[in-house]
């Protein structure tokens, strides 16, 4: 099967500016998740979309990130307007039970 | 919530030597402890996951422990080569999709 794709790999952009990330599950997968690594930390939780419905938002920094899951198919995660402290690579990972999560390759933001 | 700890940050072995990752858990309802493992450039990949009913698992060269007592597990790995280099990270998971991971270790195999 097709595994978790995400979409740019890299993005820079100056501080102010909006980027928009993309991410498309596993086919079949209703469990999406959202994370965020800046170097050398955890892979830190984000968000958490059963289907098209966000089940668990507690991670997500503040009311400049907006992460959508139309459909219930693919999600995108916007940040705006995009702070220096927001650069890190952006993961994404699906699931079809609760345990094992699958990743994409992450997008790596850099805010300049 | 739940929050891992996970030592050490970096770790160099010699090809052939045993390489040990440890982490520690905070949340005594976590069950599912999987590790990934990611290589530069790629995206992280399960390589072996431990459930609370059991203490340990094996897969080849790798294994994993459960001390539910203590909460932690870890992880070894065997016979290390240069492609076992890597981050690894643990996670743990009380199953209600909470998925929490470690900080990461970054192995070297020295050849």
């Amino acid at each position: 099967e097709a595994g978790v794709t995400q979409f740019p790999s890299h993005s820079v952009i100056e501080k102010g500016q909006t980027v928009t990330l993309r991410c498309d599950p596993i086919s079949g997968h209703d469990n999406l998740y959202w994370y965020r690594r800046v170097m050398g930390k955890e892979i830190k939780f984000l968000l958490h979309f059963v289907k098209e419905s966000k089940q668990d938002e507690s991670g997500m920094p503040n009311n400049r990130f907006l992460a959508e899951r139309t459909g219930g198919t693919y999600s995108t995660l916007k940040v705006q307007p995009a702070e220096l402290e927001d650069s890190g690579v952006y993961f994404c990972a699906s699931s079809r039970t609760h345990d094992t999560q699958y990743f994409g390759p992450g997008t790596r933001l850099t805010v300049l | 919530g739940e929050n891992v700890e996970q030592h050490p940050s970096t770790l160099s072995v010699q090809e052939g030597d045993s390489a040990v990752i440890k982490c520690t858990y905070s949340d005594s309802a976590s069950n599912y402890f999987p590790w990934y493992k990611q290589e530069l450039g790629k995206r992280p990949q399960l390589i072996i996951d431990i459930r609370s009913n059991v203490g340990e698992k094996k897969d080849q060269r790798i294994a994993v422990t459960l001390n539910k007592t203590a909460k932690h597990f870890s992880l070894h790995i065997t016979e290390t080569q240069p492609e076992d280099s890597a981050v690894y990270f643990c996670a743990a998971s009380t199953g209600r999709n909470d998925m929490r991971f470690g900080a990461g270790t970054r192995l070297t195999v020295k050849p």
